[in-house]
């Protein structure tokens, strides 16, 4: 069966400072793996996604991740936070359903406040 | 272009009544799904649409939930004889077709609140 992990609640960064957010993973053949970014009374946001190729995937807003398979981690990072960036972040894994969907399994998401 | 559009953004219905949840995905997109955001479950996928076929509501809560596509475009998420645990946030996707390796797109969500 297919999961995401996301260890940490909530991560408090200084402005300014490189962030980080973890995500490990789970599943059955080849990963295809997600970050979304959700602020206050708002949908989901897409940011990236790795799907094959290069490890390190660049995305919106300044953020990447980079794609490990040997620890089955894709962390989200940013080399310099901006307060606008406090937000919940969550990843997420797509996987082929028994019933033919490819659903989107969601880590519970970790909250990120940039403290000016 | 127009992004996935949701309505109402919020709902509030007393418990035993039926709502109906609107989407209407991007243009073109013949995959969409639903999923439910609530405090206690995080994030749960609800039902996939291709077309309008339904081939998988493996997420589905109960009988009380069911969902319908039309015209390969609009998708209506209908609760009858709500209870208070469906409150939650019901997000819905888009994506271009029937892929793992493509995006979905979701909507801002309708925020259901059972009293």
């Amino acid at each position: 069966a297919q999961s995401v992990a996301q260890p940490e609640d909530q991560v408090n960064v200084a402005e300014g400072n490189p962030l980080t957010v973890k995500c490990t993973y789970s599943v059955s053949g080849n990963p295809y793996l997600f970050w979304y970014v959700q602020y206050p009374n708002r949908g989901l946001q897409f940011l990236l996604k790795y799907i094959t190729g290069d490890n390190l995937v660049k995305g919106s807003y300044g953020f990447e991740a980079e794609f490990n398979k040997s620890q089955t981690s894709f962390h989200l990072k940013k080399p310099s936070a901006l307060v606008s960036d406090s937000a919940l972040y969550f990843c997420a894994v797509r996987y082929l359903s028994g019933a033919g969907s490819y659903q989107l399994t969601f880590g519970k998401g970790t909250k990120l406040s940039v403290i000016p | 272009g127009a992004g996935v559009s949701q309505s109402p953004s919020n709902k509030v219905t007393e418990k035993g009544k039926d709502v109906e949840l609107r989407c209407d995905p991007i243009s073109g997109h013949t995959a969409l799904y639903w999923y439910r955001q609530s405090l206690g479950q995080g994030l749960e996928f609800l039902i996939y649409f291709q077309g309008n076929s339904a081939p998988d509501k493996s997420g589905l809560p109960s009988d009380r939930f069911s969902a319908e596509r039309t015209g390969g475009s609009v998708s209506t998420l209908t609760i009858q004889r709500t209870q208070q645990e469906d409150s939650a946030v019901y997000l819905c996707a888009s994506s271009p077709r029937r892929d793992n390796r493509e995006t979905q797109y979701f909507g801002p969500g309708t925020r259901l609140l059972v009293l």
